[in-house]
C-alpha cells in the first residue's frame, strides 16, 4: 500500500529566502502527484500537479519527480508571510488510482 | 461559480447521534469521493464514488456511509456518531483517473 512520508515536520524561512519541502513515497508506479496548501481552518488549495519525471512550474512553486528515487519536492520562490501554511503532499494509491494518499505535512513559516 | 460546496461549515452534536453532511460539485466531474482530516491534519480516503461504483476504504467504520443520487452529489451519513468521529470531513471531485481534482472547503465535526 502506498505509504507518502514529508520532510521536514516544520519549516521556518525568512521572507525571500526558498522554501524547499520534501515528500517521499513506496510505489514508484503511481503517475499522479500533487502539492497542496491548506490555510488555517480553510481548505485545500492546489499549487501544482505533476504527472512525469521532471520538473512543473507554477508562478512561484516548482515542483521536482523522481520516480526512481521515490522523491518529490516542492520549492518556493521568493515565500512571503502570506505563504505560512500547511503543506501537503499527495500520491495516486497506485498506478491509474483516483484516490488520493497524502503525507503529514509540513507547517511552514514565512518570517517578515 | 464552479466548485465544490460542502453544507454545513460547523457541526456540533452528541454522541449517538445521526448526522448528515452535503456535497455538490458543479465541476462537471465524474468521481466523488470523501476524506477525514484529524487533528494532526492527517488526511485519509474514506469512499471514492464513480458511475455507482462505490469503492470503500476497508478502515471505514460501518456507521459511515455515503450516499449519492446523481454524479454531481455525494453526502456522508454518519449513524451513531462517535468521539473519535470529530474531524474534518472534506468533499473532493475529480474527473475518471484523477485529473482535475478539487477539494471543498470541509465540514469540521464537533462530537461531545
Amino acid at each position: 500500500q502506498q505509504k507518502v512520508q514529508q520532510s521536514p515536520e516544520s519549516l521556518t524561512v525568512s521572507e525571500g529566502a526558498m522554501a524547499s519541502l520534501n515528500c517521499t513515497f513506496s510505489d514508484g508506479t503511481s503517475n499522479n502527484f500533487r502539492w497542496y496548501r491548506q490555510h488555517s481552518a480553510k481548505g485545500l488549495e492546489v499549487l501544482v500537479s505533476i504527472f512525469s519525471d521532471g520538473e512543473k512550474e507554477e508562478g512561484r512553486f516548482t515542483a521536482h519527480l523522481n520516480r526512481a528515487n521515490l522523491h518529490v519536492s516542492l520549492h518556493i520562490r521568493e515565500p512571503q508571510p502570506s505563504d505560512s501554511a500547511v503543506y501537503l503532499c499527495a500520491v495516486s494509491a497506485s498506478s491509474g488510482s483516483w484516490q488520493l494518499i497524502f503525507g503529514s505535512g509540513t507547517q511552514l513559516t514565512v518570517m517578515p | 461559480e464552479t466548485a465544490v460546496f460542502q453544507t454545513p461549515n460547523y457541526h456540533v452534536t452528541q454522541v449517538g447521534n445521526e448526522v448528515s453532511f452535503n456535497c455538490k460539485q458543479t465541476l462537471g466531474h465524474d468521481t466523488m469521493y470523501w476524506y477525514k482530516q484529524d487533528s494532526k491534519k492527517l488526511l485519509k480516503i474514506m469512499f471514492s464514488y464513480n458511475n455507482k461504483q462505490l469503492i470503500v476504504n476497508e478502515t471505514v467504520p460501518r456507521r459511515f456511509s455515503p450516499q449519492s443520487s446523481d454524479k454531481a452529489h455525494l453526502n456522508l451519513r454518519i449513524k451513531s456518531v462517535e468521539p473519535e468521529d470529530s474531524a474534518v470531513y472534506l468533499c473532493a471531485s475529480s474527473l475518471t483517473g484523477g485529473s482535475d481534482y478539487t477539494f471543498g472547503s470541509g465540514t469540521r465535526l464537533l462530537v461531545i
